[in-house]
């Protein structure tokens, strides 16, 4: 089956420092793709990043990182340099290829960044 | 601009009355996809196409239909309503089935059935 965890349902980060949002997965297809989107108060899905299963290297874009840990099955989000626009939900997501090429979502990290 | 619209954006109906939320996206996308977001449980797919005449089922499909007739329109219909398919629903398209293509999200709908 596959999934995808996310354990944190609120965190709290002081303005300028960095925060990392967990997200595990597992799945038995051996090609797949993780995201993280951001919805702010909003309601629209922002995509942040990508990482692909057979990326050797950790994603990056401007402020956000993806740690990727295949071994542990995780794809932590790391946003360094919080800001208040920062505050918003942070869904992780997972695309498989080869069992039927769907998106399975977390159930979210509300973030809020404290001034 | 590149986007993927839904219509309606509200919409309150009752039990048992059939309803459409259309989703055109103008991007030639080849991959759509419909969701559903409700509190504590995230986004959930329901259906998703990889192109014309070509739909399959997401974890959630039971109370929804699709069509995918043409390759930027992507209507979810309930054929009757129930109460607890009052949700968010989102739907969303990516250029093709390829791993690193993101999808891009419509603005969503809010249903209400009461």
């Amino acid at each position: 089956a596959q999934k995808i965890t996310q354990t944190q349902p609120g965190m709290f980060v002081q303005e300028k420092e960095a925060v990392t949002l967990d997200c595990t997965y597992d799945t038995s297809d051996p090609s797949y793709g993780l995201f993280w989107y951001k919805q702010p108060s909003s309601g629209e899905m922002i995509f942040l990043i990508y990482q692909g299963s057979y990326d050797q290297q950790n994603a990056t874009e401007g402020r956000y990182s993806l740690n990727f840990q295949k071994a542990r099955k995780s794809a932590n989000l790391v946003i360094s340099a919080s800001q208040l626009g920062d505050s918003a939900m942070y869904f992780c997501a997972m695309r498989v290829y080869y069992t039927g090429n769907q998106f399975y979502f977390g159930t979210g990290t509300s973030l809020t960044v404290i001034p | 601009e590149a986007q993927v619209t839904q219509n309606p954006r509200y919409l309150i109906t009752v039990t048992g009355k059939k309803l459409t939320v259309t989703c055109s996206q103008n991007m030639n996308h080849e991959y759509m996809s419909w969701y559903r977001q409700d509190p504590g449980l995230g986004l959930r797919q329901i259906y998703y196409s990889m192109n014309v005449e070509v739909t399959d089922k997401g974890d959630v499909p039971e109370g929804y239909k699709v069509s995918r007739k043409e390759k930027r329109n992507f209507p979810l219909i309930l054929e009757s309503p129930s109460p607890n398919q009052t949700s968010l629903y989102f739907c969303a398209s990516s250029f093709s089935r390829e791993l690193g293509e993101t999808q891009y999200f419509g603005p969503g709908t809010r249903l209400l059935v009461l």
